[in-house]
């Protein structure tokens, strides 16, 4: 079955960079079709959409966070790792990796979550 | 990514019929994906596509689409039903978008 699970500090300060590790079971990221999605929600707040990567290591972000993101995969250890630069007290949610297996049309499987802090 | 708007809340007796609605420009060109999540939990799909329920999901679950509009129905409504939910699409650009969140109370 397909499992994914975050990884990452739970609390780092303002300015930092966050890097967060999604380590997945079940598929694998060189199968055609396939991605690795970050989604954040704040506590109380909706969710939104950080990055995709794909199989073919097409990227995406969201436009309004994409001078701060970074996403990358390591396909042999079944990793896709977040990077957030320059972190804010605004950033503080429960950050989510998802797989994605339908060419990016939705995510079908999500890990636990992780909460992330920013606090000085 | 463009935006997807929902209303913030609404409420469904028990065994009742409830639409959820998504509203936005990409609908007009790709389907919503809609997201079901309780409290401490992670989302959960339950419509994909026109009209596809991943396995597990109950039947009560339907969707829909016209135009800018997207819609998430629950025909007979449980009380395990009671969570967030939450559109989802992308546009033509391959970004996504989240909607802003439908809180169904069920009376």
């Amino acid at each position: 079955q397909i499992t994914l699970k975050e990884s990452g500090p739970t609390l780092v300060k303002p300015t930092q960079t966050l890097t967060l590790t999604c380590t997945f079971s079940g598929f694998s990221l060189s199968t055609s079709g396939v991605g690795v999605g970050w989604i954040r929600q704040p506590p109380g707040k909706a969710l939104e959409w950080l990055a995709l990567i794909y199989w073919n290591d097409d990227k995406r972000y969201s436009p309004s966070l994409k001078s701060r993101l970074t996403i990358t995969k390591d396909t042999s250890k079944n990793q896709v790792v977040l990077t957030m630069t320059n972190m804010d007290p605004v950033d503080t949610a429960t950050y989510y990796c998802a797989h994605s297996g339908s060419s990016g049309r939705n995510f079908d499987y999500w890990g636990q979550g992780t909460l992330v802090t920013v606090s000085s | 990514s463009s935006e997807l708007t929902q209303d913030p809340a609404v409420s469904v007796a028990l065994g009742q019929t409830v639409r959820i609605t998504c509203q936005g420009d990409s609908l007009r060109s790709y389907y919503a994906s809609w997201y079901q999540q309780k409290p401490g939990q992670a989302p959960v799909l339950v419509i994909y596509g026109k009209n596809n329920r991943p396995s597990g999901i109950p039947d009560r679950f339907s969707g829909s689409s016209s135009g800018n509009t997207a819609s998430l129905t629950i025909t007979g409504a449980q009380a395990e039903d009671e969570a967030d939910y939450y559109c989802n699409s992308r546009d033509s650009s391959g970004n996504h978008s989240f909607g802003t969140g439908t809180k169904v109370t069920v009376l």
